[in-house]
């Protein structure tokens, strides 16, 4: 199975600050790597597919970038709603695989 | 609109069944993939199942192969998850969730979920 590995696990920010969240794979996934937020008590929410892929509806501010093992989200300017957890997950290979989060929260 | 929505949770003993359910409009039903995704109160979210659109071709996570089961009625929209021999490290809220074209293969993410059913095992 791939292991995917996100960091940091939590983060504190202020809005407007540029936020940027790793995800590492065990091995190399190409550009199948996917972002969803997720806000408490809620479904999570696509994000970025295929890496980089901005999901329709998605604010210009969110990006993606990376491909092989090493991925980064990246939020130019947080705003208030996105105080949130962020999963990244390969799409390479059944079993899917999710990393642990990141929760960002108001420093 | 794309709606899914999940059924069936609730309280169950350890070792026996539950069957889920999640009832889909505002899209093509019998063209996409569906899949099933859990999350333990308090962690993160993982993977449980894959059917194919046309329900010929399934994959389970290991956590779960053998006692769950995945099906679909692309006559009623509904996507199930048959869950036997529950123990309490299966106790979660379940979301259904769609990918994100019409195919008869796979692309593993997600587009559209549901809003989750909690599933308690406990004695």
């Amino acid at each position: 199975d791939i292991q995917m590995t996100q960091s940091p696990s939590s983060l504190s920010a202020s809005v407007g600050d540029r936020v940027t969240i790793t995800c590492r794979a065990s091995q190399s996934i190409r550009t199948y790597l996917n972002w969803y937020q997720q806000k408490p008590g809620k479904a999570p929410q696509l994000l970025i597919s295929d890496a980089s892929g901005l999901h329709s509806g998605v604010p210009s501010r969110f990006s993606g970038s990376g491909s092989g093992t090493d991925f980064t989200l990246t939020i130019s300017g947080l705003q208030p709603e996105d105080f949130a957890t962020y999963y990244c997950q390969q799409s390479f290979n059944s079993p899917l695989t999710f990393g642990g989060g990141t929760k960002v929260d108001f420093k | 609109q794309v709606q899914l929505v999940e059924s069936g949770g609730g309280v169950v003993q350890p070792g026996r069944s539950l069957r889920l359910s999640c009832a889909a409009s505002g899209f093509t039903f019998g063209s996409f993939a569906l899949h099933w995704v859990r999350q333990a109160p308090g962690k993160g979210l993982e993977w449980v199942a894959v059917i194919s659109s046309d329900g010929t071709d399934e994959s389970f996570a290991d956590s779960v192969k053998g006692r769950f089961t995945i099906s679909r009625d692309n006559y009623r929209n509904t996507l199930f998850l048959q869950m036997n021999s529950l123990r309490t490290e299966d106790s979660a809220v379940y979301y259904c969730a769609r990918e994100p074209k019409p195919t008869r293969g796979f692309y593993y993410y997600f587009d559209y979920w549901g809003q989750g059913t909690l599933v308690t095992v406990s004695s």
